[in-house]
């Protein structure tokens, strides 16, 4: 069974401008989170996507946004990017069956985004 | 904030035994204890998991404490594949942020020749 695919793989892009990113998730897999991994902050929680809505959120801006598609795929977007949106970001999925029991999440190789 | 305390580091000779320690002294009844690793700027592998019972796959084993306040990540024939960073993760079985994977620092294991 295929793993979790990201694309693009890396990109560069300069503040002000904004981006999206894809995932797709092992087939059956219903859940997607995206994650965000900085050398000072580590890898920390963004939002997670079952069944086309949006289920949790962690703690980052408005310019942080995603959606799910109804065949599970999702994108993250970043509106008007800033030097610190820098990061290596990570989307996982799981199989999720139901609104409660959290299924364990399959991390993709993530997307290397560089702004300047 | 992680509710895992884990050592920064720790070095292994290959071929012998890893022993990743981690506390989670205020686990609660519905959370599981989850570990992954990451090698360099890769995306975080699941490893194992466990509630209370020790666990094995064919990657390693997973050691909790009968308190559930402690487990050890076992990797029993270290390779040189197996330097990366170790995540320890308490994560509830129920939805909301709870379900949420929380990482800490981690673990960096460095297996020498």
């Amino acid at each position: 069974k295929a793993g979790v695919t990201q694309t693009p793989r890396y990109l560069i892009k300069t503040r002000g401008q904004q981006v999206t990113l894809s995932c797709s998730p092992i087939s059956g897999h219903r859940s997607v989170s995206w994650y965000q991994q900085t050398p000072g902050q580590g890898l920390q929680f963004l939002f997670e996507y079952f069944s086309e809505t949006q289920r949790n959120k962690g703690n980052f801006p408005g310019r942080f946004s995603g959606r799910q598609f109804s065949n599970s795929r999702s994108e993250m977007n970043v509106s008007t990017l800033e030097l610190g949106d820098s990061a290596l970001y990570l989307c996982a999925s799981s199989r999720q069956t139901g609104e409660y029991g959290q299924e364990t999440q399959y991390f993709g190789p993530g997307t290397r985004l560089l702004v300047l | 904030d992680a509710k895992t305390t884990q050592p920064p580091s720790m070095d292994c000779a290959e071929g012998r035994a890893a022993n990743l320690p981690c506390n989670h002294s205020t686990i609660s009844g519905n959370e599981y204890v989850y570990w992954y690793r990451q090698i360099h700027s890769q995306g975080p592998q699941y490893i194992i998991h466990g509630l209370k019972n020790n666990e094995t796959n064919e990657m390693a084993s997973l050691i909790i404490t009968e308190d559930r306040k402690s487990s050890t990540l076992i990797l029993p024939h270290a390779t040189l594949r197996d330097t990366a960073v170790y995540y320890c993760i308490v994560r509830s079985y129920y939805g909301g942020s709870q379900g949420n994977l929380i990482f800490g620092k981690g673990t960096k294991l460095s297996v020498k020749p």
